[in-house]
Parts: C-alpha cells; sequence; structure tokens
C-alpha cells in the first residue's frame, strides 16, 4: 500500500521568512516517483516537481528547494523569503506502480499555507 | 507539451439533471486517464481509473452507475454526473498519463454546483 503524509494541516509565515512543508512517504517499491504541487485558490493543480526514487540529488528552483532522504522517507519542499503569491494548497504526491496499479497517484492531505503581508 | 484540456470550468445545474465533463489530452495519447473529486478544504480523492477502450475501474465506495465513465478514443474520456444532487458539488478534475509514462498530467478542473 502507499501512503503520503503531510503532518501539517495548515502553516501561517511572514512574508520574507523560510518555510518547510514536510512530506513522508510509504511504498513497498523500488520504483517510484515523488511529487509536489501547488493549488491556488483557483483550483488548478500546478506541478512543482517531480523526483524518481533512484535520484536523490537535492533541487533548487530560485526560491524553492526540496531535500529528498530515501533513509527517512521523505521529501521537503523549502520556500526561501516567502511571498504573499505562495499562498496556497501544497500536496505532496507519490506514484508507484504496485501490483499493476495504473501508476496511480496517492496524494497527501495538503498543507495550506498563508503567507502574510 | 503535456497538455490536459478540461471543460467545462464550471457548471451549475438543476438537481436530477445529468451533466458531462470532458477531458482531452491535447498532445499526447493518453493510455489511462484518472477522475479525482476534491472537496472543499481536503484532499484529491481518486473516483476510478480508465482505460482506452475498457470499462473504468472505480474505488472503494464510489457508484459506477452515478458517475459515468467512457474513455472512447486516446484523447478523450468523459465523466457524467447522473442524476446529479446537491450532495455531489464538488470540484472535480481529471488527469492523463502518456501511453508508456508514469506521470500523469492534470487538466484545470471543473467545479460543479447542483442547485
Amino acid at each position: 500500500a502507499q501512503k503520503v503524509t503531510q503532518a501539517q494541516t495548515e502553516i501561517s509565515v511572514v512574508e520574507k521568512e523560510d518555510v518547510t512543508l514536510d512530506c513522508v512517504y510509504e511504498t513497498r517499491d523500488t520504483t517510484y516517483y515523488l511529487f509536489w504541487y501547488k493549488q491556488p485558490p483557483s483550483g488548478e493543480l500546478v506541478f512543482l516537481i517531480r523526483r524518481n526514487s533512484f535520484d536523490e540529488q537535492n533541487e533548487i528552483s530560485g526560491r524553492y528547494s526540496w531535500n529528498f532522504q530515501k533513509s527517512t522517507s521523505s521529501f521537503n519542499f523549502t520556500i526561501t523569503a516567502s511571498q504573499v503569491v505562495d499562498s496556497a494548497v501544497y500536496f505532496c504526491a507519490l506514484i508507484s506502480n504496485s501490483g499493476g496499479s495504473n501508476y496511480k497517484l496517492t496524494f497527501g492531505k495538503g498543507t495550506l499555507l498563508t503567507v502574510n503581508p | 507539451g503535456a497538455v490536459v484540456s478540461q471543460h467545462p470550468s464550471w457548471v451549475i445545474c438543476k438537481s436530477g439533471t445529468s451533466v458531462k465533463i470532458e477531458c482531452r489530452s491535447l498532445d499526447f495519447q493518453a493510455t489511462t486517464m484518472f477522475w479525482y473529486r476534491q472537496f472543499p478544504k481536503q484532499s484529491l480523492m481518486l473516483m476510478a481509473t480508465s482505460n482506452e477502450g475498457s470499462k473504468a475501474t472505480y474505488e472503494q465506495g464510489v457508484e459506477k452507475d452515478k458517475f459515468l465513465i467512457n474513455h472512447a478514443s486516446l484523447t478523450l474520456s468523459t465523466l457524467t454526473v447522473t442524476s446529479a444532487h446537491p450532495e455531489d458539488s464538488s470540484f472535480y478534475i481529471c488527469s492523463a498519463r502518456r501511453t508508456g509514462g508514469a506521470e500523469a498530467f492534470f487538466g484545470q478542473g471543473t467545479r460543479l454546483t447542483v442547485v
């Protein structure tokens, strides 16, 4: 079975603060993919990053960075110098092909990030 | 590339009527499409998985006679909410998986309001 846990339901920060969103996953597969999506109030899911299980390199993209640690089954997301426009719900998700599952995407419950001016 | 278009973006319908939502992969062939439902302030819940040319596989607790899914071509899947009721009001979002790939790409979502 696959599971994604985002323990933080809501986070509120003041603009320019750094914030880290936690994600812990469970899977029995050795090959899997991890994702982060942003969902602004409009509802559409905005793809942020994909990481496969064989690539543990951390990634930085502008103010965003991701820390993938297989030893702790975590894929945490950090926003540096947060801005009001970062306010959204962020979902961590996992794909694997357990038992021919058609690569179903398993989502965490999401973290609502509010960045206050 | 990898654009998924979902239509309509929002719809309001009367209780008892049926509503069809379309999900199209515009620039790739999608063997598999997924339909999700999202209630306010909740995560996305997978409703069903559809493979082109075969019957959809529904998740536990999802009524297949209520939510009809058709995946007649490699670029189009439709979700029909039959005899809609106010409790069916929700945000519905589809995703499409490219043939031979693992990643799925999302449509913009459809906000359904049943009055």
